[in-house]
C-alpha cells in the first residue's frame, strides 16, 4: 500500500518557469512533510519541510503548499534553473524530523530544466 | 561539520553471501536510520537506531539487521543475499529521534 503518492513521474520545464510537483497522503497521523532533492550519485538532501499547522512555507525559490483537508501538498520551484535538474521526493512521517518512525517517501519526480 | 559517511561506496556480491555496510553519522548525531532505494520500490525505511538500540523497523525480512555502537556509528548486515537486494543503501542521521534526518551518499550493492 503506497501511503504517499507523487506526481508527475517526470517533468520538463523551461528555464525561468515554475516547476510544480504534487503529493497526496493517506495516513492522517502524518504530521511532518519534507521535500528532498537528489542528484545522481548523491544521497537525498532536505530542501524544505512543513507541518500541518501552516498552509504554506517559502524558502527562497522553493514553496510548499499544504492542504490538510484534501491530504495533499505540493512543491513549487519558482524561476527554475538548469541546476535544479534533479529527482525530487516528497515524504511524510509521524513526529518531527522523520527519525523515529521513519520517512514514507513518494516515488520521486525526475525534473529537467531546459536552458 | 563533516556529513554522513558510508563505506564502502560500491560493493559486488553473489547470491547467498552476506554483506556488512557501515555508516558514520554527523558528529553529535545520535539517531541513525537506514533506507533501501531501488528503481521499482523507491526509498523504503529499514530501521532506526538510537542509543545503541533498534527503536523501529520497516517491513523487511529478518535477513536485514543492524546495530549501533556507543559512538553512534552504525552497521547494517544482510545475510543470504538475493538478487532483489541489489539497491542503494542509504544511511541518515539526526541529532535526536525527532530531528531532521541528513542522508549520506549511500552504498551501491550489486548482487550477482
Amino acid at each position: 500500500q503506497q501511503q504517499v503518492k507523487q506526481s508527475p513521474q517526470s517533468l520538463i520545464v523551461q528555464k525561468g518557469g515554475i516547476s510544480i510537483i504534487n503529493c497526496a497522503y493517506e495516513n492522517t497521523a502524518f504530521d511532518y512533510f519534507p521535500w528532498y532533492q537528489q542528484f545522481p550519485g548523491k544521497g537525498p538532501a532536505l530542501l524544505i519541510a512543513i507541518r500541518p499547522d501552516v498552509s504554506e512555507k517559502k524558502e527562497g525559490r522553493f514553496t510548499i503548499s499544504f492542504n490538510k483537508s484534501a491530504k495533499q501538498f505540493s512543491l513549487h520551484i519558482m524561476d527554475s534553473q538548469p541546476g535544479d535538474s534533479a529527482t525530487y521526493f516528497c515524504a511524510a512521517s509521524r513526529g518531527s524530523g522523520g527519525g523515529a518512525d521513519g520517512l514514507t517517501f513518494g516515488k520521486g519526480t525526475h525534473l529537467i530544466i531546459q536552458p | 561539520k563533516a556529513g554522513v559517511t558510508q563505506t564502502p561506496r560500491y560493493l559486488i556480491k553473489t547470491r547467498g553471501q552476506q554483506v556488512t555496510l557501515s555508516c558514520s553519522p554527523i558528529s553529535g548525531h545520535r539517531s541513525v536510520s537506514w533506507y533501501q532505494q531501488t528503481p521499482g520500490q523507491g526509498l523504503q525505511f529499514l530501521f532506526e537506531y538510537f542509543s545503541e538500540t533498534q527503536r523501529n523497523k520497516g517491513n523487511f525480512p529478518g535477513r536485514f539487521s543492524g546495530r549501533q555502537f556507543s559512538n553512534s556509528r552504525s552497521e547494517m548486515n544482510v545475510s543470504t543475499l538475493e538478487l532483489g537486494d541489489s539497491a542503494l543503501y542509504l544511511c541518515a542521521s539526526g541529532e535526536g529521534r525527532t530531528d531532521t534526518q541528513y542522508f549520506g551518499p549511500g552504498t551501491r550493492l550489486t548482487v550477482l
